[in-house]
Formats: C-alpha cells, sequence, structure tokens
C-alpha cells in the first residue's frame, strides 16, 4: 500500500539554525499538510497545500516557517531561524478526495520526523 | 472552534479484556471522525475512518460507532492483546479539506497498556 515517507526521522540542530524537513507524500493526492506535535501535546495543525500554493495555515505557522514543493514528488517544510519551542515532532500528511462530490477518505500520516532544537 | 477530548487518558487493562475508549467534539457539525493509533515516537496509523452519515465501522477487533448528535465516538477493542499497547488517537475533520483551524482537530489521545 503506498505510503507517507519523511526523512529524515530525527534531526538535532542549533538554536538559530535553519532546518528542511522532507516529504513524499502519496503520488496521486492533491493536498498536502504539516502537523506538528510536541511532547505530552495534541497533533496541531500547521499548514495545508494545494495546487502549488498555501490554502490555509494556523497561527503557529508565522513568517519563520515556508513550504515548498520543488518538483513532483518532494513536500518540504522549512524552519528559517529554529527556537528551542521548535523541538516537536513533525508530521506530513497527503490526502486525495475520490471526488469533489467524495471528500471521505482519510488524510495519510508519515511516520514523522522528530526535530530537537539545543 | 472545535474541540475534542478523549477519556480516559490513560487505561491499564490485562490481557484478554474488552475495553472502549471514549472521544467527545463540540461542534457535530462534521464531515468524518477518525481513530488513529501511535506507538511511542512514532507515526500515526489510521485504524479506521466513520463519515458522519454512518453509525459504525468494523476492522478485525476494532468497532467504533459515531453518535453525531450526541459528539461522541467511541472505539471498542475485543480481546485485547499485549501488542496494542499504544496511545489512540480521535480526530475529527470539520471541513472538506482536512486542513485549518475548522480542518482536523485532534483529541490528546488515550494511553493503552495491555498486561500480559
Amino acid at each position: 500500500e503506498p505510503e507517507v515517507t519523511q526523512t529524515p526521522s530525527h534531526q538535532v540542530t542549533q538554536m538559530g539554525q535553519e532546518v528542511i524537513l522532507r516529504c513524499v507524500p502519496i503520488s496521486n493526492h492533491l493536498y498536502f499538510y504539516w502537523y506538528r506535535q510536541i511532547l505530552g501535546q495534541k497533533v496541531e495543525f500547521l499548514v495545508s497545500f494545494y495546487n502549488n500554493e498555501i490554502s490555509e495555515k494556523s497561527e503557529i505557522f508565522d513568517d519563520q516557517f515556508s513550504v515548498e514543493r520543488p518538483d513532483g514528488s518532494n513536500f518540504t517544510l522549512k524552519i528559517r531561524s529554529t527556537k528551542l519551542e521548535d523541538s516537536a515532532m513533525y508530521f506530513c500528511a497527503s490526502y486525495l478526495p475520490g471526488s469533489l462530490l467524495n471528500y471521505n477518505s482519510p488524510l495519510h500520516f508519515g511516520n514523522g520526523t522528530r526535530l530537537t532544537v539545543t | 472552534k472545535q474541540e475534542v477530548t478523549q477519556i480516559p487518558a490513560a487505561l491499564s487493562v490485562p490481557e484478554g479484556e474488552n475495553l472502549v475508549l471514549n472521544c467527545s467534539f463540540t461542534d457535530s457539525a462534521i464531515y468524518n471522525l477518525q481513530w488513529f493509533r501511535q506507538d511511542p515516537g512514532k507515526g500515526l496509523t489510521s485504524l479506521l475512518l466513520i463519515q458522519s452519515s454512518q453509525r459504525e465501522q468494523t476492522s478485525g477487533r476494532l468497532n467504533a460507532s459515531l453518535d453525531k448528535s450526541s459528539g461522541r465516538s467511541t472505539l471498542y477493542i475485543a480481546a485485547s492483546q499485549p501488542g496494542d499497547s499504544a496511545t489512540y488517537l480521535c480526530a475529527v475533520r470539520s471541513s472538506m479539506w482536512g486542513g485549518g483551524a475548522d480542518g482536523l482537530t485532534f483529541g490528546k489521545g488515550t494511553h493503552l497498556i495491555i498486561q500480559p
């Protein structure tokens, strides 16, 4: 069964450094997402991406964050200058509605990238 | 704003027991509800998705029910096994595309331990 893949599985970086988290969504999916989960907290929405542009973003997704789909397969999340509070598990997800009239298909999540900012 | 609550926060039971995990949501205008499993430090594995028009979904030993009008869902696990030990997350989709503040909203999860 196709799956969402994320790399790396664990990233350690120093405060102030830039990081890029990478995701390969399921190939025929149209909608892509980043979520994050701070240790012990709920999974939170960051951003959704459709048709090569951001469709929605949360208040967490400030100017330090950016997303890109540089080619037909990769979907990246960049954090420009990491802060200690960016330490979290970051999940990529993708979604393909069966049709515009059939939106009841699940979001598929990757295994996550654990980001540790020191 | 949609809020999702899961009770209990943690549960420890002997192997072989049947158990029920609860999920409640504040806004009943949902498209669907999805149950996930999360192993420690790992990703989210989708278990079941219930559409808003459905009452329940079954997969193996798992059965999820949905009472949309009362804002509740339950995940029933039959004949529990040590391998079922994980955190179980409930997520509600309140908008068509699954993103945004009213998109996919997660509960905090129920941490389940099945004792051998």
